[in-house]
């Protein structure tokens, strides 16, 4: 079946820094991903569609400036949380649809802290 | 705006008998559900998905029941085992986007 590979798998960055966040479809092309965030015990919330070659989408109330979405290639999107503070840290994690199975295949996701 | 809503944040069921857990949703445009098990510091993983065209659709020990009318639908989990602990979420789809609840962490009791 459809694999997305997400890395890195944790990260613990200082404030004021920024983190990237790969996710790769493994074995199928993926030409929209998403990107979510979840809070502990809440829902995963979409951020931003990423698509390949093009903008990427973004939710109400979510920052293109701070989350920066590239989706370079077919199988490749990357998030990068710019000048990250503590309130960023979270869990995000991607998810891809599998055009020919249909469905959405998601990263294992990143445990993001920020100290 | 929460458009899906899973009410029972948690559930706790005896090993072998039935988990049953419940999702509403409030747009009438999703035309394709999907419940997904969820392991701390892990992805979701797809469990089962329904059509809004059908009613039902069963896969080994999951059904899941959609009730157009009502918004609602169900995921039935039977018998349950203790690998079965996890939180679901229900997740629902129009065009391309998927809108999650906030999941139910299910417990099963040996």
């Amino acid at each position: 079946g459809a694999v997305v590979s997400q890395h890195p798998s944790w990260v613990i960055c200082k404030s004021g820094t920024s983190v990237k966040i790969e996710c790769r479809s493994l074995d199928f092309q993926a030409t929209t991903m998403f990107w979510y965030r979840q809070f502990p015990k809440q829902s995963l919330m979409l951020m931003a569609t990423s698509n390949e070659g093009s903008k990427a989408t973004y939710e109400q109330g979510v920052e293109k400036d701070k989350f920066l979405i590239n989706h370079a290639s077919l199988t490749l999107s990357t998030l990068t949380v710019t000048s990250a503070h503590p309130e960023d840290s979270s869990f995000y994690i991607c998810s891809a649809r599998d055009i020919r199975e249909g469905g959405y295949t998601f990263g294992s996701g990143t445990r993001l802290t920020v100290v | 705006d929460q458009q899906v809503k899973q009410n029972s944040p948690s559930l706790s069921v005896q090993e072998g008998r039935i988990s049953i857990l419940n999702c509403d949703y409030t747009n009438s445009m999703f035309d394709y559900f999907l419940w997904y098990k969820k392991y701390p510091a892990e992805g979701p993983t797809f469990l089962i998905s329904i059509s809004s065209i059908k009613d039902k659709n069963e896969d080994g020990r999951f059904t899941v029941f959609l009730n157009k009318s009502a918004k609602h639908l169900s995921l039935h989990i039977v018998p349950s085992q203790p690998g079965d602990s996890a939180v679901y979420f229900c997740a629902a789809s129009d065009d391309y986007k998927l809108s999650f609840g906030a999941g139910t962490t299910v417990t099963v009791r040996a």
